[in-house]
Formats: structure tokens, C-alpha cells, sequence
């Protein structure tokens, strides 16, 4: 597609739930982050994922975050037994291998509300 | 570690001219990016400096030293549109982003 496309746009789920959330990144882009986006708060790192290098997942808050890339391209973030505090925008980004001068490229984010 | 760190809001008057600063700590990274964020969306790139000096892009100007771990963004001609949020993140080493806590702007009439 043209840009990075993200789904659910809005999800609301109860307390102790599981939740996906996909990311289909820009076609031929190598890499893919997450981030997190709290109220009024800046861009927190999550995972990265290069071409066919493990991923780096240095930013994943808990064990009860995990994210797979499959076949290079789409990826699912997976929260388990969600908490109150995993209330967020969470934004995925993608970019060509090697070329950063023009940035990642962000979704439109997935705002998770836990109730 | 990385810190970074930028004023929390500023406010200015539309026509003026707005600089927002980012100071930060580090071990070594590849480069400085700006992004601006409008309310309930995505981040969209601005700039990215990897040398020490002054890059300008029409109304929009980012400036980086490497030796006093600091950089701006320079927002001239001030329009209504320009209130948003402005993120200062570092590229690291690694190969990600790490994002400063941004600087939330309102431009006045």
C-alpha cells in the first residue's frame, strides 16, 4: 500500500483480555518498530525488527508483550492479560534498509483502551 | 543511556518566529530527526541533521552540535497550522529511534 496501514484503528477490551494488533508496513520497507504513545507523553520504543535479524526488543515493558514479523512484512504486536496502564496509542513505522534520511514512516496508530 | 530532553509547551504569536530546543546525552548516535505530531495523529518527519550546522527546508530550519549535545528547530513565518507537537529523537547506533518527550506548541492570532 502507500503508506503504513495499522488495525484496529480503536480498540476497547476488558481487563486481563488478550489483544492483537497488526501492523502492514510500507511494501519493500526492511524495517518495522513499535512505539507507545501515552496521554500527553513522548514516543516510547518497544521492538525493532531488520530484514532477517532477530528482532530487538529491548523496549518491551513486560512479558506480557511480544511481537512476531512474519515473511518480512505484516507484524502483530500481542499483549497479554491486559492491564489499565497498557491504555495507549500504539504507532507502527517502517523504512527502507540503510535509508533513513527521509525518517520512518508512521501508521495512524491503534488506541488501545482497557477498561 | 539516551536522555533527551525539550521544553514541555511554548506558545507564540502567529508571523513570529519560534525555536525549540532539544539537549541531549549520549554515547554516540548516527543522527538527529524532528518530527511534528498534530493531535490524534501520526508523527510526520521534518528534518534530519547527521552533521554539525544548519539544515533549511522553506519556513522550517534544524540545527545541530554535536560538541554541546544540542540541537533546534527554527519555525519561521508562524501559521495556525504549526500548533502541534515537535519531537526531537536521536538514531542510534542500534538502528532505532528514541524519542524526547516533545514540545507541545500553540501558535496564538
Amino acid at each position: 500500500g502507500a503508506g503504513v496501514s495499522q488495525s484496529p484503528s480503536n480498540k476497547v477490551t476488558e481487563k486481563g483480555k488478550d489483544v492483537e494488533l497488526r501492523c502492514d508496513p510500507i511494501s519493500g520497507h526492511t524495517a518495522l518498530y513499535w512505539y507507545r504513545q501515552s496521554l500527553g507523553q513522548g514516543l516510547e520504543f518497544l521492538i525493532y525488527f531488520q530484514g532477517n535479524s532477530a528482532p530487538d526488543k529491548s523496549g518491551l515493558p513486560s512479558d506480557r508483550f511480544s511481537a512476531e514479523r512474519t515473511g518480512g512484512s505484516v507484524s502483530t504486536l500481542t499483549i497479554q492479560r491486559t492491564q489499565q496502564e497498557d491504555s495507549a496509542v500504539y504507532l507502527c513505522a517502517s523504512s527502507p534498509s540503510g535509508t533513513v534520511n527521509y525518517g520512518y514512516t508512521f501508521g495512524s496508530g491503534t488506541r488501545l483502551t482497557v477498561v | 543511556g539516551q536522555n533527551i530532553d525539550q521544553p514541555t509547551e511554548m506558545t507564540a504569536t502567529e508571523g513570529a518566529i519560534v525555536q525549540i530546543n532539544c539537549t541531549y546525552q549520549t554515547s554516540g548516535f548516527n543522527g538527529l530527526f524532528w518530527y511534528q505530531q498534530h493531535a490524534g495523529e501520526a508523527p510526520t518527519f521534518l528534518s534530519y541533521n547527521v552533521l554539525d550546522g544548519l539544515e533549511e527546508k522553506g519556513r522550517f530550519s534544524s540545527f545541530l552540535s554535536r560538541s554541546k549535545g544540542y540541537s533546534y528547530l527554527l519555525l519561521k513565518e508562524l501559521q495556525m497550522k504549526d500548533s502541534a507537537s515537535y519531537l526531537c529523537a536521536l538514531y542510534n547506533q542500534g538502528g532505532k529511534l528514541i524519542f524526547g518527550q516533545g514540545t507541545e506548541l500553540s501558535v496564538k492570532p
